[in-house]
């Protein structure tokens, strides 16, 4: 069975900061990851979506990065900003069905 | 193009009451979801549709129906409300199984 975990499940970091957020799958065999961005008491934004046979997806301060072996992504946030607080959420498509969600990381960035 | 949208934002229920939430979407998607989001849950998939006419049961189907009648819309109907569906429910759609685009989500209580 499919499980998705994202850890941290909540950062703060200071503002202008690089950092990572980590998204682990347990079973490699998956279509697509995508990334989606939640902004309190609203809907999911997508950020990025990376196929199967691709390794890495960028968009302007954003690079997600994919290791199917490994049963890893990673979103990568160049120089932070505050209006990036929100919570992440990876998104695992192993089939039409099979679509499981992580819990999200939690992401302040503090001014 | 507004993209997907639900009806309505917000709802108060009493045990034991029915009502039916609306999704539409004009992106003339074949794909269409309905998800809870629960602290501490995630998002889980509750029944899903692959086109006009056709639905399937997701994760957690129980206690919720669905119909597909026209392709833009995606209904998801409680017919006895009970406190556990307090929940956000969020509509996704997609042109394939492997990406999705989100509403902005429908808060329900359940009283």
């Amino acid at each position: 069975k499919q499980e998705v975990t994202q850890i941290p499940a909540a950062l703060s970091v200071p503002e202008g900061e690089n950092l990572v957020l980590n998204c682990s799958f347990t079973d490699s065999a998956i279509y697509n990851l995508q990334w989606f961005r939640q902004d309190p008491g609203k809907g999911l934004t997508s950020l990025l979506l990376i196929q199967s046979s691709q390794r890495e997806q960028t968009s302007g301060r954003l690079n997600a990065s994919l290791d199917k072996s490994s049963g890893r992504s990673t979103l990568y946030i160049a120089a932070s900003q505050p209006g990036d607080s929100a919570t992440y959420l990876c998104a695992v498509y192993s089939s039409a069905s099979k679509i499981i969600f992580g819990s999200g990381t939690r992401l302040s960035i503090r001014p | 193009n507004a993209g997907v949208t639900q009806t309505p934002k917000f709802r108060v229920l009493k045990t034991g009451q029915s009502m039916t939430l609306l999704c539409a979407q004009d992106m003339n998607h074949e794909y269409m979801y309905w998800y809870r989001q629960d602290p501490g849950m995630g998002l889980r998939l509750i029944h899903y549709s692959v086109g006009e006419g056709t639905t399937a049961k997701g994760e957690v189907p129980d206690g919720y129906n669905v119909s597909r009648l026209k392709k833009q819309n995606f209904l998801l109907g409680l017919e006895s409300a009970a406190p556990s569906q307090t929940s956000v429910y969020f509509c996704a759609s997609s042109p394939d199984p492997y990406e999705q685009y989100f509403g902005p989500g429908t808060r329900l209580t359940v009283t």
